[in-house]
């Protein structure tokens, strides 16, 4: 069974600071997406990464994957308080479009 | 992008009854659409995988019976809750693809109360 990870669960951190929220999953996959959502909204796409070493950058957030660690970070740089909401990644089961989705990442930016 | 509309946004009906939930692709033709769900504060769970002009599959655990699933067109796909209950209150979320696309596109969730 796919398990897709999401570390931290919680996350709190001050406006200015840097973070990185880590995905894990349990099996083969190259492509996987990260999506943010906000409380009573469904998910707004932030990044689709569909290779090994893939890098986007998109404002003060950044994603990678490295599909040999089954592992992609999502980095917030200089964090502002509009950032506040709940981040999920997923992964694509061997390119069939039924998505998995981690366990989300609940962030709150404090001015 | 590609535009997913889903109705409606919210509803609230009573115990026993049903409930249908529209997923249409408004500017492309999916020929495979996705059921979520949400509970508060949760993850999305996948439900099942609809494909134009064939019977849904489901994922493990779904009651095929409870949540129907119809693909009819290209463009619509639907999902009753048949005998809503309270524990079916949750946030229902589908998507759409085409072809051989690089990602799916999300509609705007449908937020179901059972009372």
């Amino acid at each position: 069974e796919l398990k897709v990870e999401q570390n931290p669960l919680f996350l709190s951190m001050q406006e200015g600071k840097n973070y990185t929220i880590y995905c894990n999953y349990s099996t083969t996959s190259d492509r996987l997406y990260w999506y943010r959502q906000d409380p009573g909204k469904s998910l707004e796409s932030l990044f689709v990464l569909l290779s090994n070493g893939a890098v986007k950058q998109e404002g003060r957030l950044m994603a990678s994957l490295d599909t040999k660690a089954r592992l992609s970070t999502l980095h917030i740089t200089a964090a502002v308080h509009d950032l506040s909401a709940t981040y999920f990644c997923a992964v694509d089961i061997s390119g069939t479009y039924k998505y998995i989705f981690g366990t989300g990442t609940r962030l709150k930016v404090l001015a | 992008g590609a535009v997913v509309s889903q109705h409606p946004s919210r509803v609230i009906c009573k115990s026993g009854t049903s409930v249908k939930i529209e997923c249409r692709s408004l500017d492309f033709q999916a020929t495979t659409m996705f059921w979520y769900r949400q509970f508060p504060k949760k993850s999305l769970m996948l439900m099942a995988t609809s494909n134009e002009g064939s019977k849904a599959t489901y994922e493990q655990g779904v009651e095929k019976d409870k949540f129907l699933i119809n693909h009819a067109s290209l463009t619509l796909s639907t999902l009753t809750v048949t005998s809503a209950h309270p524990e079916d209150s949750s946030f229902y979320i589908c998507s759409a693809g085409q072809g051989n696309f690089e990602k799916l596109f999300f509609g705007s969730g449908t937020q179901l109360s059972v009372l």
